[in-house]
């Protein structure tokens, strides 16, 4: 069954680096997704990915935060200058349609990527 | 708004029962999806019910919508210790935007042998 991937798994990095986490959706899917997830909180939206732009994006997504599809496979997530709350689990997700069409918006998931600031 | 809400937060039963999981939600809705969670990974699709559906099945997944109340239901017959997880319920806002699942805080289920 086709699956997200998503590497790192877990990366600790020190306040003010970057991180880049990095996903490659299913192949055929033409939406994709970030959300996170704060350890015991529910998961929250942070971006939408559409024909190479963001489609949406939450409060959460500020400047720090940026997306890109650099080669058409892999799907980045980069924070630029990390900060203690951004410690969380990281989820790429990707789906066949967007909002509007029959069964919108069913997402897959990949397993998360861990990320802890110290 | 806390959309989304799941009670209970945690159920505990043994092997063969029926668990029950409820959600409920304050905004017009296009869909609403249940998603389940094994610890430490990442959310399973696992049931997507529309707003002019009042029911659906899959397998041992029966979920029901009630939209005059904003609220859903997750039923798990005949429970298998696998099916240990948390369940979380996604609603798509009516007019949302691709993606834009607005989840809960999901419940957590443990399933005794």
């Amino acid at each position: 069954e086709p699956e997200v991937t998503q590497t790192p798994s877990h990366q600790v990095t020190q306040m003010g680096q970057e991180v880049i986490l990095r996903c490659v959706p299913i192949s055929n899917h033409l939406y994709f997704y970030w959300y996170r997830q704060i350890l015991g909180q529910k998961v929250e939206f942070l971006v939408s990915f559409y024909n190479n732009e963001i489609s949406e994006k939450s409060e959460i997504f500020d400047d720090q935060f940026s997306v890109e599809r650099p080669d058409g496979s892999n799907f980045t997530l980069k924070i630029r200058s990390t900060k203690l709350e951004d410690s969380a689990m990281y989820f790429c997700a990707s789906s066949v349609t967007g909002s509007g069409l029959p069964g919108a918006n069913v997402l897959t998931f990949g397993a998360g990527s861990r990320l802890t600031v110290l | 708004s806390q959309q989304g809400e799941e009670d209970p937060q945690a159920l505990s039963i043994q092997e063969g029962e029926n668990a029950t999981m409820n959600c409920s939600y304050k905004t017009s809705i296009n869909n609403l999806q249940w998603y389940r969670q094994n610890s430490g990974r990442g959310l399973v699709h696992l049931i997507l019910i529309r707003s002019n559906e009042r029911e659906k099945h899959s397998g041992r997944l029966r979920v029901t919508l009630d939209t005059s109340k904003k609220s859903s239901s997750l039923l798990i017959t005949a429970s298998r210790a696998a099916d240990t997880a948390s369940y979380f319920c996604a609603t798509l806002d009516y007019g949302g935007s691709q993606g834009n699942l607005i989840f809960g805080k999901g419940t957590k289920l443990s399933v005794k042998p």
